[in-house]
C-alpha cells in the first residue's frame, strides 16, 4: 500500500523556538495532505489541510500564523510551529488521502515536548 | 456539522470474547468510513475501510458493518487476544471539496490474559 513518511518521530524543543515537521507521501502524489493534532488520551482533531501550490486551509480555532504549512511539492508537506510553548506539546500526525475510493494513508506521528 | 462518537470510551474483556466496538454519526452524506488502531504514543493503523455503498467488510477476526441511514457502524472482533489491546478509531470521510477524516472519540480496549 501507498506509504507517508513523517520526519522527525520526536523532538524536545525549548519554548520560544520554532520546529518543523515533514510529511512526505513515498510512493504516490498527493494535492492534498492534512495534519492532525491528538493531546493525551484524545481522539484525532484536524488542524489544517495542506493544498499543492496553494494557501493552507485552517480549522475554526487554529492559529494560521502559529502553525504555518507549506506544499510546495505534491509528494511534501511541512508545519512549522513557531514559537512554541508548552502547550503545543501535543501528538502530531499527517495524512494524505487515497485517489478515488481508496483509504487515507498515515504518517508515523510526531511527538512534540516543549520545555 | 459532523459529529463522530464512540461507545464504550474504555472496555476490559478477558482473553476469547467476542466483543464489538460502536461507532455513531450524525452527518449521513458520508464517502466511506474506516476503522483504526491505535497504540499508545504510535501512530495508525488502517483495519477496515467501508465504502458508502457497501454494508460490511470482513478481514481475519474483524468485521465491520454500516448503516449509513442511521448513522452507525460497528467493528466486531472474534476471539479477542491481549495483542489486540489498544484505542480504536472510527473516522468518516465526506469527499469531494471537503475530503477529509472526522474522528470518533475512540474506545480504549483491554484484552485481559
Amino acid at each position: 500500500g501507498a506509504v507517508v513518511s513523517q520526519h522527525p518521530s520526536w523532538v524536545i524543543c525549548k519554548s520560544g523556538t520554532s520546529v518543523k515537521i515533514e510529511c512526505r507521501s513515498l510512493d504516490f502524489q498527493a494535492t492534498t495532505m492534512f495534519w492532525y493534532r491528538q493531546f493525551p488520551k484524545q481522539s484525532l482533531m484536524l488542524m489544517a489541510t495542506s493544498n499543492e501550490g496553494s494557501k493552507a486551509t485552517y480549522e475554526q480555532g487554529v492559529e494560521k500564523d502559529k502553525f504555518l504549512i507549506n506544499h510546495a511539492s505534491l509528494t511534501l508537506s511541512t508545519l512549522t510551529v513557531t514559537s512554541a510553548h508548552p502547550e503545543d506539546s501535543s501528538f502530531y500526525i499527517c495524512s494524505a488521502p487515497g485517489q478515488g475510493e481508496s483509504e487515507a494513508f498515515f504518517g508515523q506521528g510526531t511527538r512534540l515536548t516543549v520545555v | 456539522k459532523q459529529e463522530v462518537t464512540q461507545i464504550p470510551a474504555a472496555l476490559s474483556v478477558p482473553e476469547g470474547e467476542n466483543l464489538v466496538l460502536n461507532c455513531s454519526f450524525t452527518d449521513s452524506a458520508i464517502y466511506n468510513l474506516q476503522w483504526f488502531r491505535q497504540d499508545p504514543g504510535k501512530g495508525l493503523t488502517s483495519l477496515l475501510l467501508i465504502q458508502s455503498s457497501q454494508r460490511e467488510q470482513t478481514s481475519g477476526r474483524l468485521n465491520a458493518s454500516l448503516d449509513k441511514s442511521s448513522g452507525r457502524s460497528t467493528l466486531y472482533i472474534a476471539a479477542s487476544q491481549p495483542g489486540d489491546s489498544a484505542t480504536y478509531l472510527c473516522a468518516v470521510r465526506r469527499g469531494g471539496a471537503t475530503n477529509k477524516l472526522i474522528f470518533g472519540t475512540g474506545t480504549l480496549l483491554a484484552v485481559q490474559p
